[in-house]
C-alpha cells in the first residue's frame, strides 16, 4: 500500500486565522482528494486537488474558504481560511495510485481546533 | 443519487463472539464498495473491497463481507472479534467520478 504523511498531525488555532495544511505522498498519485470529518460525523469530500489547475470543489464548498494546490503529482496542500469554530474537524487527504486502481489510501488527518 | 446507510451507530460486543455490520446502499450503476476501519486517532485504513466476481470477498485482520444485489448490501462479517478490533468503521461506494460516498459510520465496542 502507499503512504500518505500529513503535516500538522493536530492544531489548535484562533478564530479568524488561516491554516494550511500538507499531505505528502511516497509515489506518484492519479488522483488527490480532502475530506472533512466533522465531530461524530462521517467523511465528506470537499475537493479533488488537480494537478497544475484549480481544484475541483465539491457542493458546498468554496475556493475562498478552502484554497487547493497541488504543484506535483506528489504534493497538494488545503488551506481553511478565516476560521471559526465550526471549521473544527478532521482534514483528511487521499489518493489514488496507479498500481492499486480504483483503491483511495488516505492520510491520518489532521486534526483542528479552532477557539 | 448515491447513498449509504449504515443503521447501527454503535455495536458492543463480547470479546470472541461474532460480528456483522450492516451496510446498505442505493446507486445506479454497478457498485464499487467498500469497508474502511479507522481507529482512535488514526486515519482509515482499507479492509476489502468488491469491485466485481465473487460476491464473498475477504479482507485483512480475518473479516469478510458480502455483496448481496439483490438487497444492495454490503455486510461486513467476523467470526471472532478481538480487543483490538474496536474502532469506527465506514462502509462506502465509489462512483464513476472516483469519488467516494461514505455511510455515517458504526462504532464497535468490545467487552472482554
Amino acid at each position: 500500500s502507499a503512504v500518505i504523511s500529513q503535516k500538522p498531525s493536530r492544531d489548535i488555532c484562533q478564530r479568524g486565522t488561516s491554516l494550511t495544511i500538507q499531505c505528502q505522498v511516497d509515489s506518484q498519485v492519479t488522483m488527490m482528494f480532502w475530506y472533512r470529518q466533522q465531530p461524530g460525523q462521517s467523511l465528506t469530500l470537499i475537493a479533488t486537488a488537480n494537478q497544475g489547475s484549480e481544484a475541483t470543489y465539491e457542493s458546498g464548498f468554496v475556493i475562498d474558504k478552502f484554497p487547493i494546490s497541488r504543484p506535483n503529482l506528489t504534493f497538494s496542500t488545503l488551506t481553511v481560511s478565516n476560521m471559526s469554530p465550526e471549521d473544527s474537524s478532521i482534514y483528511l487527504c487521499s489518493g489514488f495510485f496507479d498500481s492499486s486502481k480504483n483503491i483511495q489510501y488516505f492520510g491520518a488527518g489532521t486534526r483542528l481546533s479552532v477557539l | 443519487a448515491q447513498s449509504v446507510t449504515q443503521p447501527d451507530i454503535h455495536i458492543t460486543v463480547s470479546e470472541g463472539a461474532s460480528l456483522e455490520l450492516r451496510c446498505n446502499y442505493s446507486y445506479g450503476a454497478t457498485p464499487y464498495l467498500f469497508w474502511y476501519v479507522q481507529s482512535p486517532g488514526q486515519g482509515l485504513q482499507l479492509l476489502l473491497k468488491y469491485f466485481s466476481g465473487d460476491t464473498l470477498v475477504q479482507g485483512i485482520k480475518g473479516f469478510e463481507a458480502e455483496f448481496k444485489r439483490s438487497q444492495s448490501s454490503f455486510n461486513l462479517r467476523k467470526p471472532s472479534v478481538h480487543w483490538s478490533d474496536a474502532a469506527e468503521y465506514f462502509c462506502a461506494v465509489q462512483t464513476g467520478a472516483n469519488n467516494l460516498f461514505f455511510g455515517t459510520g458504526t462504532r464497535l465496542t468490545v467487552i472482554p
